[in-house]
């Protein structure tokens, strides 16, 4: 089955500098790739995702990119913010289910 | 206001006690799914379903069950819950077209503890 690897498990960065967050999988098969982002005690929210059939996806700070022949995408945080800090998932569908990475938690600093 | 409601968000109970907990959403999603989240373990899927009367198992389906009834609403049931189900789980919706779940909308979320 589907297996989602995500790297680094933490992450902290300075204000204003970028984060980059990444993810491999294993079925050739999937085609979407979502990245969701959890605040303490809340429940995942999705930020941005991607298809099979585009390499790269932005909106406003965020950006995703997928590399379909090396089965890796990744997600990438310009400009970070305090409120950017959260844990963040890549998850990618194979055969109708949903497998998620392990996820990153992101500390921003002030 | 779309959205995905689950009950309850809290839950403590003992072991062998079976319990049912419920997921609804209004946006006539054809997809829902059923997620645990454990500390290092990411979300992990137990079962989901792509419509009305048709489910399947996820990842981690051992000691759940699932039924799809309704279009909206898909309950998750435990019939003898153990400690190593403590867990907080989730609920989640999606269209579902042409053979694919897109953007799963997540429920609250209810955590549950069995002692």
């Amino acid at each position: 089955g589907e297996n989602v690897e995500q790297h680094p498990s933490t992450l902290s960065v300075q204000e204003g500098d970028s984060a980059v967050i990444k993810c491999t999988y294993s079925d050739s098969a999937s085609n979407y790739f979502p990245w969701y982002k959890q605040e303490l005690g809340k429940r995942p929210q999705l930020i941005i995702d991607i298809r099979s059939n585009v390499g790269e996806k932005k909106d406003q700070r965020i950006a995703v990119t997928l590399n379909k022949t090396a089965k890796h995408f990744s997600l990438h945080i310009t400009e970070t913010q305090p409120e950017d800090s959260a844990v963040y998932f890549c998850a990618a569908i194979s055969s109708y289910k949903l497998i998620f990475g392990s996820g990153t938690r992101l500390l921003v600093r002030p | 206001e779309a959205q995905v409601t689950q009950n309850p968000r809290y839950l403590i109970t003992v072991t062998g006690k079976k319990l049912t907990v419920t997921c609804s959403q209004n946006m006539n999603h054809e997809y829902m799914s059923w997620y645990r989240q454990d500390p290092g373990l990411g979300l992990r899927q137990i079962y989901y379903s792509m419509n009305v009367e048709v489910t399947d198992k996820g990842d981690v389906p051992e000691g759940y069950k699932v039924s799809r009834k309704e279009k909206r609403n898909f309950p998750l049931i435990l019939e003898s819950p153990s400690p190593n189900q403590t867990s907080l789980y989730f609920c989640a919706s999606s269209i579902f077209s042409r053979g694919q779940a897109y953007e799963q909308y997540f429920g609250p979320g209810t955590r549950l503890t069995v002692t």
